[in-house]
This record gives C-alpha cells, structure tokens and sequence, in this order.
C-alpha cells in the first residue's frame, strides 16, 4: 500500500459545480498535511495547509480524519481556473524532510 | 523576480555523461530541497539542506547523484553516467524554518526537465 493514496481522476465538472476529493495516509503518527496545486509542466504551488479543525480559504475547504487517516478537499462554485493537478502532502515527522510524501495528484478539470 | 530559480530549465543528453543542475532559493531561506518527478507521479525527495550542511538523503539517491550546497545559499545536482531511468523534472524548492520542528511551506523552483537518450 502507498503511503499516501489519491484518485488520479480525472475529475471532469461544470463550472460553477462544487467539488471534493479525498487522500488517504497510512502512517498514524503523520504530523502535518497540505494541499498543493499544480498546473500542467509547472511547479507545484502551496494551496492550503490542512488544520486539525478543518479550514478554509474563499471556495477552498480541507478537513482532517485522523480516525479514518484522509484529508479531503472541497471547491465551491468552480472555475475553469481551478483545473489542475491536486497534490496532497503528508509530513511524517517534524524535522525530517524524507518523511514528506507527496500523492500522485487529482487531475482536476473544469468544463465550461 | 525572488522566487526560487532553476537553470537550465531543459536538458537533454546521452547516455553515460554526466549533467549538472542549478537551484538558487529564495534569498532568506535556510533550507533546500530537491525532488524528482516523473509523469502522473507526484514530486519525490532526493535530498535536503539545512544551510550547508545536507542533513537527508532518500534511498532514491544512487552514488551516481550528488548534491552540493557550499554557501548555504544556491544548489547543484550532479548525475553522473546518467542513465535512460533518470529522465525527471528536477524540482528544488526552498523554505524558511525557525526550529527543527517547524512545518515550513515550501516554495518551488520551475525545474529542470532532463531527457537522457
């Protein structure tokens, strides 16, 4: 099993719908967990940092499951900005950097 | 522009020869990463700097990759006697910690795409 697991997608929604994706981790004592966006041959782009009580930027909401290990992402009322390429990020440690796992990413796609 | 840098941005080579990559962080950044990623994959840790002094290695990194940060300030890679399997995009990202502990956001470079023929 991964240590960190996405859908690949892709997703393909109507502008304006509202969306949502899960990542799953298999290590318990992770310690931090992001969200991160990447556009198609860029770099990669902190979306949001993921917070035990759950958070929210705009039309962005992540949330935390420790009991189930997955942290999800919704978008509200999307637009066809936000295709791209959902990356999340899971830290398994504090202080160790081999311990930050990258998924395999969300494509993401918004049609008009 | 302050953000991360990467040079060159494409590489292509052959088989057998050695390349070499360029980061340079954002200026106030302690620390420095590099990744590998392959299509559809996420990004992959290579190795990271705290400063000068490179603190992990992953298992990914064979003895024919090494990475340098001798100022503590700018990056490079080196692959020696490349091989077909390390065509990647070559990410860098960079950071700012205050502790050991701290969760720091990473910014990253646009990397560099190496195609070994």
């Amino acid at each position: 099993r991964k240590e960190v697991e996405q859908d690949p997608g892709p997703f393909n929604v109507p502008e304006g719908a509202t969306v949502a994706f899960n990542c799953t981790y298999s290590n318990s004592a992770s310690q931090s967990f992001f969200w991160y966006r990447q556009d198609c041959r860029k770099e990669p782009k902190l979306l949001m940092s993921v917070y035990s009580s759950g958070n929210e930027d705009g039309r962005f909401t992540a949330q935390l499951n420790r009991a189930s290990q997955y942290i999800s992402l919704l978008i509200r009322d999307s637009k066809l900005s936000d295709s791209a390429t959902y990356l999340c990020v899971v830290l398994g440690e504090y202080s160790s950097a081999s311990k930050i796992i990258f998924g395999s990413g969300t494509r993401l796609s918004i049609r008009p | 522009d302050t953000g991360v840098s990467q040079n060159p941005r494409h590489k292509i080579t052959k088989r057998g020869q050695n390349v070499t990559f360029r980061c340079d962080p954002i200026s106030e950044h302690n620390r420095l990463y590099w990744y590998r990623q392959t299509l559809g994959q996420g990004p992959e840790f290579l190795t990271y700097f705290q400063n000068e002094a490179q603190l992990e290695k992953s298992r990914l990194l064979s003895d024919r990759f090494s990475a340098e940060r001798p100022k503590g300030s700018f990056s490079t890679l080196e692959i020696q006697r490349t091989e077909q399997g390390d065509s990647a995009m070559y990410l860098c990202a960079s950071s700012l910690s205050y502790t050991a502990e701290s969760t720091d956001t990473q910014y990253f470079g646009p990397g560099t795409r190496l195609t070994v023929l």
